[in-house]
């Protein structure tokens, strides 16, 4: 089985700054790795998402994430946070056959003014 | 497209009554399903993964008897909470696997279920 870590739990952050969650997962084989967005009781929105390719990943809301093999990281970031993206972030890993997904803990991003 | 919908999106009960929750890919067929719990502050868990026509497969630790999973059709999966009691309460997520834009699978998230049993 799979294992993804989110290390925080919680990131405080103040509106305009850059912000950067980590995840780091656990596989030694070839893994999709995603990042999705949850609102206070909403389902999860799908950010951006890591199949192939360049290892630089663009999402939605001005967020990248970069998959990074040889240190089984796939880090969230965005330049410039607003207050809407006070929200739960979640990192997830899925092999290759989408059978089953991976979440991690999940991280608090919490913009101030 | 591959949008997936649940119902309802919100359902209180009492203790001892059974709750039945629908899961439906909108414009997709989707011959695999996956039903998650979130517990309060925590990430989610797969509590059992749903294939179309045949029985579902429960996580370890995930009772087949309390949580009952239907997947009828390629469009339809559900989930029912029986004798629901107040530990049961949580947030239900199901999701559905499709064939992607680039030829792939792609897995693709409900919004949600919040089941309060009192």
């Amino acid at each position: 089985a799979q294992s993804v870590t989110q290390l925080d739990s919680q990131v405080p952050v103040f509106e305009e700054a850059p912000v950067e969650l980590r995840c780091n997962y656990s596989s030694s084989v070839s893994v999709y790795l995603f990042w999705y967005v949850q609102y206070p009781n909403q389902g999860l929105q799908l950010l951006l998402k890591y199949l192939s390719g360049s290892t630089l990943v663009k999402g939605i809301n001005g967020f990248e994430a970069e998959f990074n093999k040889s240190q089984t990281s796939f880090h969230l970031r965005k330049p410039s946070v607003h207050i809407s993206d006070t929200a739960e972030y979640f990192c997830a890993v899925s092999e290759t056959d989408f059978n089953k997904f991976y979440f991690g803990s999940g991280t608090k991003l919490n913009v101030k003014p | 497209g591959a949008v997936v919908s649940q119902h309802p999106s919100r359902v209180i009960c009492k203790s001892g009554t059974s709750v039945k929750i629908e899961c439906r890919s909108l414009d997709f067929q989707a011959t695999t399903m996956f039903w998650y719990r979130q517990f309060p502050k925590k990430s989610l868990m797969l509590m059992a993964t749903s294939n179309e026509g045949s029985k579902a497969t429960y996580e370890q630790g995930v009772e087949k008897d309390k949580f009952l999973i239907n997947h009828a059709s390629l469009t339809l999966s559900t989930l029912t909470v029986t004798s629901a009691h107040p530990e049961d309460s949580s947030f239900y997520i199901c999701s559905a696997r499709s064939h992607g834009a680039g030829g792939g699978l792609e897995q693709f998230f409900g919004p949600g279920t919040r089941l309060t049993v009192l």
